[in-house]
């Protein structure tokens, strides 16, 4: 079975400043892929950022990035330069070789002016 | 380019009643999932489908079936509705080339 833990309900940040938002899994696969998915208040749910298992390479996407901890299995998303749009409702995801999600609860951060 | 569709967007149904939620996939792609949020939770794998044959099955209720149709697009009929069948019900495709899925924008099922 595959789960995802994330330990933070809520977290804020002022605009411009920098966020980490935590994430832990377990898998007994070794081959699986790591996401984050947004989902602002609309409930549309949008791909942040992407991992897969076998690159030690942390993956970056502009202001977004991870650190990527497989021994660990750890996989926390930093956010820089936040900005009010980020303002949403955060999900780490695990995809194994099923290709079905696993989800955390959620972090919900909020970006204040 | 484009996305995931789901119809209807909203949709409001009486207790006991029957629901059917549309997804059309991504052009080329051919593995649908489903999944449901409920308020304040997180979103819950249903069922998928590949290549038309149900490929993998989670926490979807007896009164719940699903379908992939020849041109791919899916179909969740719910029966029997409850109140606690209120959610989001979100569709995602992807195809074998593609390490992530992509999400329809859902819908919005409320039963009163």
């Amino acid at each position: 079975a595959q789960t995802v833990t994330q330990s933070q309900p809520e977290m804020s940040v002022q605009e411009a400043e920098t966020v980490t938002l935590s994430c832990t899994y377990d898998t007994s696969e070794n081959n699986y892929y790591l996401f984050w998915y947004k989902q602002p208040p609309s409930r549309q749910m949008i791909l942040v950022i992407r991992q897969e298992a076998y690159k030690q390479q942390n993956a970056t996407e502009n202001r977004f990035s991870v650190n990527f901890q497989k021994a660990a299995k750890s996989f926390s998303l930093k956010i820089s330069d936040s900005q009010l749009g980020d303002t949403a409702m955060y999900f780490c995801a695990l995809r194994g070789s099923n290709y079905k999600l696993t989800f955390g609860k959620g972090t919900l951060l909020t970006v204040n002016p | 380019a484009a996305g995931v569709i789901q119809s209807p967007r909203h949709l409001i149904k009486e207790k006991r009643e029957t629901a059917t939620l549309k997804c059309y996939p991504i052009p080329r792609h051919d593995t649908v999932y489903w999944y449901q949020q409920g308020p304040g939770q997180d979103p819950q794998f249903l069922i998928s489908f590949y290549e038309k044959m149900q490929s993998d099955k989670g926490s979807i209720p007896d009164r719940f079936s699903a379908q992939q149709f020849s041109d791919y697009h899916s179909e969740l009929n719910m029966s029997s509705l409850e109140l606690g069948d209120s959610a989001l019900y979100f569709c995602a495709s992807s195809s074998p080339r593609n390490t992530e899925a992509f999400f329809g924008q859902g819908t919005r099922l409320t039963v009163v």
